[in-house]
């Protein structure tokens, strides 16, 4: 079960900036764990998007940016465009019983 | 280039058993921990295990604590997930990932494997 918070699904027309939250809590992103993100094209494997809370793995447009803040964290997309039309997920690390490796609920991002 | 291909899956009786296997190239195996991760249907990533480089501790999520074991093969590059009395609410798509160990997340994932519990 997810211990990460986003919301279900953000949307945005081609050229528009869309962000999506990621809350967390004291045990997770709280305690200073870094928060990463995943995309998920449709019917793919996730891949790498942003690790370390803002860094882009080579390869990845500087038009996806991230940020964490307290007990949350956020991905921004600027200039939105319709390859950018997949789900979202963030990650963390987290230090209660459940689990070591925690991921957000997920974000679908649609492009109109 | 890394590549980590899954394979392994497939329908099985609730109460069965299944063994995954993920072959890894394009890096030194040794030098790093590896993990399962899996999707069930329409839903979001769940974390299921982890191996440390060296095979010498392994970690796994409660929900599949007691019943799934993970292991690897250095000489083989590959990493093994057993899973025991297997649920319907374990099929999933599987996925392998390399660990990066530094910030802990997953830098490289297999294209998964689909395992389906159902009588």
């Amino acid at each position: 079960q997810s211990v990460l918070t986003q919301p279900p699904s953000v949307s945005g027309a081609p050229g528009q900036r869309v962000t999506i939250s990621c809350t967390g809590s004291s045990s997770n992103i709280g305690t200073g764990y870094d928060v990463h993100w995943y995309q998920q094209l449709p019917g793919t494997a996730p891949k790498l998007l942003i690790y370390g809370n803002n860094n882009r793995p080579s390869g990845v447009p500087d038009r996806f940016s991230g940020s964490r803040s307290g007990t949350s964290a956020s991905l921004a997309i600027t200039g939105l465009q319709a390859e950018d039309e997949a789900d979202y997920y963030c990650q963390s690390y987290d230090t209660s019983l459940s689990g070591l490796y925690v991921f957000g609920t997920g974000t679908k991002v649609t492009v109109l | 280039q890394v590549q980590l291909v899954e394979s392994g899956g497939g329908v099985v009786q609730p109460g069965r058993s299944l063994r995954l296997s993920c072959a890894a190239s394009g890096f030194t195996f040794s030098n790093f921990a590896m993990h399962w991760v899996r999707q069930a249907p329409g839903k979001g990533l769940e974390w299921v295990a982890l191996i440390w480089y060296d095979g010498s501790k392994t970690y796994y999520a409660d929900s599949v604590k007691g019943r799934f074991t993970i292991s690897r093969d250095s000489s083989k590059y590959t990493v093994f997930l057993q899973m025991n009395t297997l649920r319907a609410e374990d099929t999933a798509v599987y996925y392998c990932a390399r660990d990066e160990p530094s910030l802990s997340f997953f830098d490289y994932w297999g294209p998964g494997t689909l395992v389906t519990v159902s009588s």
